[in-house]
């Protein structure tokens, strides 16, 4: 199993553009989970999805989108990139919502915008 | 949102010596989580607490969730560089949403 791949590691985005985020799990996992990490600060759910075809926002939605056509794939889009939206993304996933099941993270997607 | 305070912000260490964090929250969680994340990595998970007074050890690692139900802590016995990473705590209460603390930046000299 690859578990949580994410693409691509890095990207410098000018302010005003848009992208898309990818976030993939082999895991047959249910729950999906998108986080920004911002420095010195812990990470902060942006949105989540409980299956295929359910997204529901999370703290800090706000100038993301997100999709979950399969169970598989979970892509975050960036429509209008702003310097407050450099930061780094982490996608998450595990099989339900409860404490007994893992969240298992990605990589990471570091992301700046200039 | 809801906050989790986790101290020390950062620690700089000898090889060797012993390291104690600890994590405290407004409101109280049903699970505390203890994650590791090592530089360019995600974090990954290094022990699940699921009562209250509960003491749970995992090699070198030993966490406690506290009696109050709104503090937890980590302790890390005889350092060793591969220990080097930031610690972040995370509570959960029910099928919430995790929330995670700040969390510890841990350096070790050799």
């Amino acid at each position: 199993n690859a578990g949580v791949t994410q693409t691509p590691k890095f990207r410098i985005l000018k302010i005003g553009q848009s992208m898309t985020l990818q976030c993939a799990q082999d895991m047959n996992h249910n729950y999906m989970y998108w986080y920004r990490q911002d420095p010195g600060m812990g990470l902060k759910l942006i949105y989540y999805s409980v299956g295929a075809g359910i997204t529901d926002k999370g703290e800090v939605p706000n100038g993301y989108n997100v999709s979950r056509s399969t169970t598989e794939d979970f892509p975050l889009r960036l429509e209008l990139a702003a310097p407050s939206q450099t930061s780094v993304y982490f996608c998450a996933s595990s099989y339900s919502a409860s404490s007994y099941n893992e969240q298992f993270f990605g990589p990471g997607t570091r992301l700046t915008v200039l | 949102g809801q906050q989790l305070n986790q101290s020390p912000q950062s620690m700089f260490i000898q090889e060797g010596e012993d390291v104690s964090m600890n994590c405290t929250s407004s409101s109280i969680f049903n699970t505390w989580l203890w994650y590791k994340q090592d530089p360019g990595e995600g974090p990954v998970l290094l022990i699940a607490l699921y009562k209250a007074g509960e003491l749970t050890s995992n090699g070198r690692l030993t966490a406690q969730f506290g009696i109050t139900r709104k503090d937890s802590f980590l302790n890390i016995s005889a350092s060793i560089p591969s220990d080097v990473g930031i610690y972040f705590c995370a509570g959960q209460r029910g099928a919430q949403k995790l929330v995670f603390g700040q969390g510890t930046r841990l350096t070790i000299n050799p």
